[in-house]
């Protein structure tokens, strides 16, 4: 059984572009939730999908928007990026009644130049 | 804004010893309160979860202790070993009435045991 899948696992981009981040949840799994983790800190939330919709926002701007697919894999997109939003972004799927139990994948280093 | 603080930022433990992790939290509408272990390069891996009706739960080497009076909890290691030596988070789930959950995060303790 595969675990939550994340590409690219790096990314190198300048400042002013956009970037796409994939995530294919967990086996079983119907909601995704992105989080950026800062180098040093713990992860800080980003948004939620479920049914294809953005069900949750955390204090980030619009810059960052998602997309969840019919087979509940999901699209995190940057635009505009800036040095700050360098980054390791990470995925974590759920099933929607089993709470406390996301299960991160291992994630994509972005990095802006 | 909700926040979960993580004491200590780092700690060296023995081989054998018992590793303790502390949080404390200010929202009383938290759900859940996972712990996640985190290798260099690698995301989180969900470790152990308790409800805030439960004072502890064990899994194995691992045990949370829940002070809800307090609004405190601990990660306990036993037996700690090499292996063991990673980063550890304390987080804090919040459900919403639409059934949406979020995780709140503390700042993470760097664990390095020593033969």
């Amino acid at each position: 059984d595969a675990g939550v899948t994340q590409s690219p696992t790096h990314l190198i981009k300048t400042r002013g572009q956009q970037v796409t981040l994939r995530c294919s949840p967990k086996s079983g799994h119907d909601t995704v939730s992105w989080y950026q983790q800062a180098l040093g800190q713990g992860p800080q939330f980003i948004f939620q999908y479920y049914e294809e919709e953005e069900r949750q926002r955390g204090n980030f701007p619009d810059r960052f928007s998602g997309h969840q697919f019919p087979n509940y894999s999901s699209e995190l997109n940057v635009n505009a990026l800036l040095l700050g939003d360098s980054a390791l972004y990470l995925c974590a799927s759920s099933r929607r009644t089993t709470w406390g139990t996301q299960y991160f994948g291992p994630g994509t280093r972005l990095t802006v130049l | 804004q909700q926040q979960v603080k993580q004491s200590p930022q780092s700690l060296i433990v023995q081989k054998g010893g018992i590793s303790i992790i502390n949080c404390a939290y200010e929202n009383t509408a938290f759900d859940y309160f996972p712990w996640y272990q985190q290798f260099p390069g690698k995301g989180p891996a969900l470790l152990i979860a308790i409800r805030p009706d439960v004072s502890e739960k064990k899994e194995g080497r691992f045990t949370i202790s829940f002070n809800k009076s307090a609004k405190q909890f601990s990660l306990h290691i036993m037996d700690s070993q090499p292996g063991d030596s990673a980063t550890y988070f304390c987080a804090a789930s919040h459900i919403s009435n639409f059934g949406n959950e979020k995780l709140t995060f503390g700042t993470g303790t760097r664990l390095t045991i020593i033969p």
